[in-house]
Parts: C-alpha cells; structure tokens; sequence
C-alpha cells in the first residue's frame, strides 16, 4: 500500500461522538486525499491537502474536518459521529510532477468505521 | 451528481472470456482516465490509465478503449481468470494542475469463473 498507514483499521462509536482517522505516509508526497466508499456510490473526495496546513472540501465535506500539520500526516474527524458516516474510508496520496501537477494517486488499506 | 456512469454493476465471466467494463462521463474538460482495481480489504490500486490524445492503451491483458466524441471509455480484459476477480472502478480528473480530485464510477464487481 505505497507507505501508506491508517488507523485504526476498524472502529465502532456511538452516534454523537467525535472520531479522528489517521493517515499517515512514509513517501513524502506534497498530496493527501481522504475518501468514503459506499455501495453504489464509488469513491467520493470528502477533502484534500495540498501541503501542510493548506486543505480543500471535495464532493461530500459536510460533517467531516481536516487537518494536516506535517507532511506526513492527515487526519480526518467527523466532529458528531452519524449512522449515514458509517462507510469504509480511505487515504490516498500523490506527489506534484515537475510541471507541477499531479501523479498517480495510492491508496492506503482503508479504516472500516460502523457509527451506531 | 454522478460525473462518471459505470456499468455493468456486476459481471460473470468464465475463466479465457473477456471481461469489458463501460464508463460514460460529463465533463468534457476531463483529461485523465484511469482504471483502480480492488480487491477485498484492500485498498483500490492503479490498473491502466489513458489520456485523450490516444484511442487505445493495451498493458499485459488489459486494454483502456477510449471515444472522446461520445465520452466514453472502457476497460477490456482479455483472457481473463479468476485471480482477476475483483472490483473495478473508472475515474476521470481534470487537468494536471487542478488538484487531481478524481471522480470515480460506481464500481464493477467482476467474477471470473474457473
């Protein structure tokens, strides 16, 4: 999984309650990416970091804050757990091309969140 | 708003029969198509990837079909086995410089009998 490790792998909480993902990555790429997985639906952009501190909402951001203040480091906090937050979640990072855009994303194993 | 349409949403195929998976997009300012594999508990990985400058793009057993008047593209399997039981998902994104957000098909589920 391209130095790519997030935690915790599982996790089960209480509608209500805050949780914080982690990523974290041993590439030193400059991009970090936090996606959710649900059926029928693909992979959905929650948010995205371009460089330390600088962040970005994707397709489905409403519940859901960011954070990242190292490089290799991005978390992901839903700050009142939902049922419908319940989903598979995934990092992903990239690194900039000498033209100044992107590579190919990789993706870390996934942290499977169950929200009672 | 669903950018990218993936069909079918699931397919049997027997072990040597080709595997073909469609994907319609939108966005005409999309440049970049890539194919991510899945398989279970694990994180998508990159198969095969195809920018519109080329109609075709043919790695091993794998083969990205490209149409940019009708903006689609799909990804072939040929001689395909059960080890590439799997889930597939198509992407697109928009320009090398805009943040590569991908936008991802809805996945398609893909058995290969022995």
């Amino acid at each position: 999984d391209a130095g790519i490790t997030q935690s915790p792998r599982h996790k089960v909480t209480e509608t209500g309650t805050p949780v914080t993902l982690r990523c974290h990555q041993t590439e030193n790429h400059r991009y970090m990416y936090w996606y959710r997985q649900d059926p029928g639906h693909g992979l959905r952009l929650i948010h995205y970091s371009y460089g330390v501190k600088d962040t970005d909402k994707g397709e489905v951001s409403d519940g859901y804050s960011v954070s990242r203040s190292k490089t290799e480091d991005f978390l992901l906090t839903l700050e009142s757990a939902t049922s419908s937050q319940t989903s598979v979640y995934f990092c992903a990072i990239s690194e900039s091309t000498a033209s100044g855009g992107q590579e190919t994303q990789y993706f870390g194993p996934g942290t499977r969140l169950l929200v009672l | 708003q669903q950018q990218v349409k993936q069909s079918p949403q699931s397919l049997i195929v027997q072990k040597g029969g080709i595997s073909i998976i469609n994907c319609a997009y939108e966005n005409t300012a999309f440049d970049y198509f890539p194919w991510y594999q899945q398989f279970p508990g694990k994180g998508p990985a990159l198969l095969i990837a195809i920018r519109p400058d080329v109609s075709e793009k043919k790695e091993g057993r794998f083969t990205i079909s490209f149409n940019k008047s009708a903006k689609q593209f799909s990804l072939h399997i040929m001689d395909s086995q059960p080890g590439d039981s799997a889930t597939y998902f198509c992407a697109a994104s928009e320009g090398e410089t805009s943040g590569s957000r991908l936008t991802f098909g809805e996945g398609t589920q893909l058995t290969v009998n022995p």
